[in-house]
C-alpha cells in the first residue's frame, strides 16, 4: 500500500462548481498536511498547509483533515477556469523524516 | 513572502557537457532545501535533501557522482548534472523548507533538454 494515494483524474467540471479533491493515506505518524498546486510547466504552489483534524478555510479554498479515517480533502468553491491545474496533496510527520510524501496529483479542468 | 527562484528555467546542452542549476531561497533562510526530476504527467520524485554546510542525502537509486549537490549557504543550493545524456532530461524543481519548518517552497522549475 501507498503511503499516500490520490485519484489521478482527470477531473473536468463546470465554471461555477464546487471541486472535491481527495487523498487517503496510511501513515499514523503523519501530523501536518499541504496542498499543493502545480500548473503546466511550473513549480508546485503551497495553497494550504494545516496540522489539526477539521477544516482550514482560505477564500474559495477549504481543506479538511480527518485523522481518524486518515483522509484528506480540499474543496473549491466558485471554480474559475483559472484553477485548472494539477492539485497534488502532501503529508509529513513531526519530528520525523524532513521528506514529504506527495500524492500522484490530480489533474483538475473548469470550463468555462 | 516564502520566495524560491530557480536558474536557468530552460537549459538545452550538448550530451556529454555539465549543466548547473542554482536554487535560491529569496527572502528566507533555508538550512534545507531539496531537489526533485519530474518527468511529464508523473508526480514529483525526490532526488536527494540537502543541508547548508553538510553533505547532500541522496535517495535510493540518484548518482550522487552524477548529480552533485552544493549547498554553501543559507540561501543557495546548486544541482550539477555532470556529463549529461539525453536520458537526463526532465524537469528539475527545487524546494526550501520554510519558515514554519514543515512545509516547502518550490522554485519554479528548470527544464533540461540533452540533446
Amino acid at each position: 500500500q501507498k503511503e499516500v494515494e490520490q485519484d489521478p483524474g482527470p477531473l473536468s467540471v463546470p465554471e461555477g462548481a464546487i471541486v472535491s479533491l481527495n487523498c487517503t493515506y496510511s501513515n499514523s505518524a503523519f501530523q501536518y498536511f499541504m496542498w499543493y498546486r502545480q500548473y503546466s510547466r511550473k513549480g508546485p504552489e503551497l495553497l494550504m498547509y494545516t496540522y489539526s483534524s477539521g477544516n482550514k478555510e482560505d477564500g474559495r479554498f477549504t481543506a479538511q483533515v480527518d485523522k481518524s479515517s486518515k483522509y484528506i480533502s480540499l474543496f473549491i468553491r466558485d471554480s474559475q477556469p483559472s484553477d485548472s491545474a494539477t492539485y497534488l496533496c502532501a503529508t509529513g510527520s513531526q519530528g520525523g523524516s524532513e521528506k514529504l510524501v506527495f500524492g500522484k496529483g490530480t489533474k483538475l479542468t473548469v470550463n468555462p | 513572502g516564502a520566495v524560491v527562484s530557480q536558474h536557468p528555467s530552460w537549459v538545452i546542452c550538448k550530451s556529454g557537457t555539465s549543466v548547473k542549476i542554482e536554487c535560491r531561497s529569496l527572502d528566507f533562510q533555508a538550512t534545507t532545501m531539496f531537489w526533485y526530476r519530474q518527468f511529464p504527467k508523473q508526480s514529483l520524485m525526490l532526488m536527494a535533501t540537502s543541508n547548508e554546510g553538510s553533505k547532500a542525502t541522496y535517495e535510493q537509486g540518484v548518482e550522487k557522482d552524477k548529480f552533485l549537490i552544493n549547498h554553501a549557504s543559507l540561501t543557495l543550493s546548486t544541482l550539477t548534472v555532470t556529463s549529461a545524456h539525453p536520458e537526463d532530461s526532465s524537469f528539475y524543481i527545487c524546494s526550501a523548507r520554510g519558515p514554519e519548518g514543515e512545509t516547502q517552497y518550490f522554485g519554479p522549475g528548470t527544464r533540461l533538454l540533452v540533446l
